[in-house]
């Protein structure tokens, strides 16, 4: 298969741990985004890369959150003392630098429950 | 700044008959226009976009969509519905020459009953 992939697909922690996500995206692919979905919410954008340097991030990343994409190929997501309205689905996304006509492709998601 | 409205969160139709999931927009500018769909517990999956020329776009699965400019809308659509349409959509709009960021809506939950 070489669509998106995340890890891990489930992930559940107590309030105040640090937990981290990774995301490989396809593989030409130089664009990666993440997004967080919580329920009967469509994704809300996080941050994007492009290659490996951050261009956007939304003012929802607060300081608790952190992205990499260090080689340009694989992309982490860290949050840090994690609150229970962290809870949700969080997806990445790839593309290609195709222009106007960039599509997004997602992944599976990492659902991540703080209890 | 851009915006998608999907006025309705729950869609239901009979398996035979034709759908259609409903999205208005709004930008600044000229528009690019998605939809995805979601199955339970899965990312998004991409079914067709809106770029330019023809207003009718046809993508996976027999779905299609209208652009209708005047009407600021993008409407989904297919001729017959399966059972197995069931899923989560979900219309995106980004500005074109702008940001490559979309806004989603909040989604539209389609159930097909046989």
């Amino acid at each position: 298969d070489t669509g998106v992939s995340q890890n891990p697909r489930h992930k559940i922690t107590k309030r105040g741990q640090n937990v981290t996500f990774r995301c490989d995206p396809i593989s030409e692919h130089n664009r990666l985004y993440w997004y967080r979905q919580t329920l009967g919410q469509g994704p809300e954008f996080l941050t994007y890369f492009q290659n490996e340097a951050q261009l956007e991030k939304s003012r929802l990343l607060s300081d608790r959150f952190s992205a990499e994409r260090p080689k340009g190929s694989f992309s982490t997501l860290e949050i840090q003392r994690t609150e229970q309205g962290d809870s949700a689905m969080y997806l990445c996304a790839s593309s290609l630098d195709a222009g106007e006509a960039d599509t997004q492709y997602f992944g599976p998601g990492t659902r991540l429950t703080v209890l | 700044a851009q915006s998608v409205a999907q006025p309705e969160d729950q869609v239901k139709v009979a398996e035979g008959n034709p759908l259609t999931v409903k999205c208005t927009y709004s930008v600044s500018g000229n528009p690019y226009l998605f939809w995805y769909v979601q199955y339970p517990n899965r990312g998004l999956q991409f079914l067709l976009k809106y770029i330019t020329g023809d207003n009718l776009v046809k993508g996976s699965y027999g779905f299609e969509a209208e652009f209708n400019k005047s009407q600021t809308s993008f409407h989904l659509k297919k001729p017959s519905a399966l059972v197995s349409d069931s899923a989560l959509y979900f219309c995106a709009v980004r500005v074109a020459l702008g940001s490559y960021i979309p806004t989603f809506g909040r989604g539209t939950s389609l159930i097909v009953h046989p």
